[in-house]
């Protein structure tokens, strides 16, 4: 069974990166065929799916937010990273990884979340 | 404003056959599986259904899900106080090549 934990700041400045990372147990990165997500959802809202990444490295991102998302992965950590970049306070969220098979099964495994704040 | 359309808000007694809603289209629901997720207070969403109508192992069958064009639904059987929670459906969409989810519904246990 995969898990996941995120990792990063909990407060960012308004204008500047969010940074996170999930790291990976219980499975590979590198040859587990998931494609790993981040997923975000804002106080007393619902979720939003912000992109994936693929074993092979191939992306795709949510269209809303594509401009300012760069998902990437690092193979030697078993993890994979979300920067976000040019936060405003309605980035302010709890931020989830998690494992995504295909279209048929969604998402089976998620990290407990991570709060990230914008605010000065 | 959601994807994916559900009532923000369901109800009943333990004991009662609860259901809900989630409405999408022909891009989202209606050419794609339909997944369910819960939602304890203060938790990560858990999966709940896959594939339209499939529980993974662990999940009582009194939860159950059907889908019908471009809608789904979730039913609950035997409502329990445990199973008061929110619940999201989700769904790939082949027009935004990306997942999109109903804006939640919160399951009061009365």
């Amino acid at each position: 069974q995969v898990q996941l934990q995120e990792s990063g700041p909990g407060l960012v400045k308004p204008s500047q990166t969010l940074s996170l990372t999930c790291t990976v147990s219980g499975g590979s990165i590198s040859s587990d065929s998931y494609y790993w997500t981040w997923i975000r959802q804002p106080a007393g809202k619902g979720l939003e799916w912000i992109g994936r990444i693929y074993t092979s490295g191939s992306t795709r991102y949510n269209p809303s937010l594509k401009s300012r998302v760069t998902i990437s992965v690092n193979m030697s950590k078993n993890q994979f990273s979300l920067k976000l970049n040019s936060v405003t306070a309605a980035d302010t969220a709890v931020y989830y990884c998690a494992t995504n098979y295909d279209v048929l099964t969604g998402f089976r495994n998620w990290g407990q979340g991570i709060l990230v704040t914008v605010s000065s | 404003q959601s994807v994916l359309t559900q009532p923000p808000s369901a109800s009943g007694t333990p004991g009662q056959r609860v259901t809900i809603s989630c409405s999408g289209s022909s891009s989202n629901i209606g050419s794609n599986a339909v997944n369910w997720y819960q939602q304890l207070p203060g938790t990560a969403p858990k999966p709940l259904i896959y594939n339209n109508n499939q529980r993974p192992s662990g999940v009582p069958d009194r939860f159950s899900g059907s889908k019908s064009g471009t809608s789904a639904s979730l039913a609950i059987s035997g409502l329990q106080s445990e199973d008061e929670a929110d619940y999201y459906c989700a769904a790939w969409d082949d027009s935004l090549n990306g997942w999109v989810f109903g804006g939640g519904t919160k399951l009061t246990v009365l």
